[in-house]
């Protein structure tokens, strides 16, 4: 069965710079989320789209932005990278309404 | 105050054992619903099971069963006849409203760290 793609899975980024992480969720499903992972944490919701608006906003950075293109795929801007911002970064995707958020693999993000 | 509380960083079992991963949860919200991932090494996030708040039987799914004690905010875990592969990180999470359906984003736990022994 098709699962959410994401990519790059893994970017190295220096501090300042900025970053574009994708995904590309299941075929049919219309609702996208991020998180991040810090070394050691639980994710933490960073946003959601639903039909291409904005549907749920959490602990994003202003630095970061996203958007839902009309194909369903999203993508999050990362700005002024830092230290911090180091992480696994997750897309998850679901039909709505649907209770199950099924994730990507991930894409590793290390700053220096 | 921290809506998810799973208390146990970490547990060993035996193979083969059933093992019971805690998760407490708070909310005032009387429609949400409950969810446990599994995070092998590998960093996959895998859904193993949902509870809804309305729901009025425990959620199964194969040898993943969710103990729900609703009076207690109690969502916990039960992994019957443990293997080798099921070694990983767990993670309780929770979505308010909708009885755990929309869009909103999950909030999870601090995860429990399953190490199956031989």
């Amino acid at each position: 069965a098709a699962g959410v793609i994401q990519s790059p899975r893994h970017l190295i980024k220096e501090k300042r710079e900025t970053a574009t992480l994708k995904c590309y969720p299941i075929p049919r499903h219309d609702t996208v989320y991020w998180y991040q992972q810090g070394p050691g944490q639980d994710p933490q919701f960073l946003i959601s789209f639903y039909e291409k608006m904005q549907s749920d906003k959490g602990s994003i950075p202003d630095r970061f932005s996203a958007q839902q293109f009309s194909d369903y795929h999203s993508e999050l801007n990362m700005s002024s990278l830092e230290l911090g911002d180091s992480a696994l970064y997750f897309c998850a995707s679901s039909p709505f309404p649907s209770h199950e958020q099924y994730f990507g693999p991930g894409t590793r993000l290390t700053v220096t | 105050a921290q809506k998810i509380t799973q208390t146990q960083p970490g547990m060993f079992v035996q193979e083969k054992e059933a093992v019971t991963l805690d998760c407490t949860y708070d909310t005032s919200d009387p429609s949400y619903g409950l969810f446990w991932y599994k995070q092998p090494s590998s960093g996959e996030m895998i859904f193993l099971i949902y509870q809804g708040s309305y729901d009025q039987q425990n959620a199964t799914e194969g040898r993943y069963s969710l103990n729900f004690q609703k009076a207690r905010k109690s969502a916990n875990l039960v992994i019957s006849a443990s293997q080798l592969g099921d070694s990983a990180m767990y993670f309780c999470a929770m979505r308010e409203g909708d009885s755990g359906g929309g869009a909103d984003g999950l909030t999870f736990g601090k995860g429990t760290h399953l190490i199956i022994q031989p």
